[in-house]
């Protein structure tokens, strides 16, 4: 059983479009997060919620919203998709946010917008 | 804003105990210092967490002085499958969000 699941894995569309990745996790955890990596490897936190409420909101686009229906699915939709936002995009999710206990990663899902 | 500073990179051989320092001059006093493994095309993996003096797992040991400023990861008689980029993470002192900042990662390479 996969703990944290991305969907889709590889994601390629044309710039303008609107695109959603999918995150669940089955560890019955509070908090979830979604990370950017760029080409250069660097991994920065993006948003994080907590039982279904936004507790971190990184410096990112109005064009990247997420929602999470219920604890166990932060899904991150993303409107007028630019160059700039190819990436990997990681979900993870851990049982607390202060000292950040243990998260667990989902494979990632690789955006390339061309 | 806390910021980490590790190696870039690091070289080793097969069976090396390899030390992988981590500078986190901001720390919160509540935080926590994790450290990550990431292969290639794959989410980072929890290696190890600690909040002072030393912690010891099956996989590696993390040693943090009394100050807290920075963090060692230590990994022993590493084999060809430790190659990979290992992050630290900590907590950002002052800020209420807590954000939660990996540092730039060190590249490992393990050779035969």
């Amino acid at each position: 059983d996969t703990a944290v699941s991305q969907t889709p894995k590889y994601l390629v569309t044309q710039m303008g479009n609107d695109k959603s990745i999918k995150c669940e996790q089955n560890l019955g955890h509070d908090t979830m997060y979604w990370y950017k990596q760029d080409s250069k490897k660097f991994l920065k936190i993006m948003f994080s919620y907590n039982n279904k409420e936004l507790i971190i909101n990184e410096t990112v686009p109005n064009r990247f919203s997420p929602k999470s229906p219920d604890k166990a699915h932060l899904n991150l939709h993303i409107n007028s998709l630019e160059l700039g936002d190819s990436a990997v995009y990681f979900c993870a999710s851990s049982q607390e946010v202060r000292g950040h206990t243990e998260a667990f990663f989902g494979q990632g899902t690789r955006l390339t917008v061309v | 804003l806390a910021k980490t500073t590790q190696p870039i990179s690091m070289d080793s051989y097969e069976g090396q105990e390899v030390n992988i320092t981590c500078s986190h001059n901001n720390i919160a006093t509540n935080d926590y210092i994790t450290w990550y493994q990431q292969f290639p095309s794959q989410g980072p993996r929890f290696i190890i967490q600690g909040y002072k003096t030393k912690v010891t797992n099956e996989v590696a040991s993390l040693f943090i002085p009394a100050d807290r400023k920075s963090s060692t990861l230590s990994l022993p008689r590493v084999s060809l499958s430790d190659t990979a980029v290992y992050y630290c993470l900590v907590g950002d002192k002052g800020d209420s969000s807590y954000k939660l900042i990996f540092g730039s990662g060190t590249r490992l390479l393990v050779r035969p």
